[in-house]
């Protein structure tokens, strides 16, 4: 167990829906990561928080996907009209000025 | 663009023998390289990092042999354990004065058999 925690950790929704995913990232951790990691690949950078401003959006990142880090706490990551290429697992880390990124467990994912 | 390549796809190693993996950057900026341990179900967790002033790094089992002018770096697993099954990434980064984010190999899957 790393300190950071995701809920829900499954996920199934039909095509069409809205999903919202929240992280908690280990308290003392100002830097914090979303990743989508599909079968069989590594993960993928979507987007970057430093306490709650987001600095960086990867372009897999489109306009349906939003994430939010008010008080740069928690992140919530929602996904609007879910499509089954959304399948995949949704992956959080966290990290003070460092690069050791230290990630939850992870949301997977299903749409049906 | 692939930045990152990580090879063998898949491994099957004895139990007591040495693990090799394999990963080549393409970005001359990267100067942070980890590599993370990935169970099924489970979130990737950090083994050992490297930065590109050192040519190695040892940590327990665990050895990252760092080449800059080849760019390249390997992950060695001495004495492989059938526990050390699991998928292993390489990574690699800009450093903290950037974002930060992870630009990930595409993963190896090792299996220890007893």
């Amino acid at each position: 167990d790393t300190g950071v925690s995701q809920d829900p950790r499954h996920k199934i929704t039909k095509r069409g829906q809205n999903v919202t995913f929240r992280c908690d990232p280990i308290s003392e951790h100002n830097r914090l990561y979303w990743y989508r990691q599909t079968l069989g690949q590594g993960p993928e950078f979507l987007t970057y928080f430093q306490n709650e401003a987001q600095l960086e959006k990867s372009r897999l990142l489109s306009d349906r996907f939003s994430a939010e880090r008010p008080k740069g706490s928690f992140s919530t990551l929602e996904i609007q009209r879910t499509e089954q290429g959304d399948s995949a697992m949704y992956l959080c880390a966290s990290t003070r000025q460092t690069n050791e990124q230290f990630f939850g467990p992870g949301t997977r994912l299903t749409v049906l | 663009q692939q930045q990152v390549k990580q090879s063998p796809q898949s491994l099957i190693v004895q139990k007591g023998g040495i693990s090799i993996i394999n990963c080549a950057y393409e970005n001359t900026a990267f100067d942070y390289f980890p590599w993370y341990q990935q169970f099924p179900g489970k979130g990737p967790a950090l083994l050992i990092a490297i930065r590109p002033d050192v040519s190695e790094k040892k940590e327990g089992r665990f050895t990252i042999s760092f080449n800059k002018s080849a760019k390249q770096f390997s992950l060695h697993i001495m004495d492989s354990q059938p526990g050390d099954s699991a998928t292993y990434f390489c990574a690699a980064s800009k450093g903290s004065s950037n974002t930060g984010k992870l630009i990930f190999g595409q993963g190896t899957t090792l299996q220890v058999k007893p």
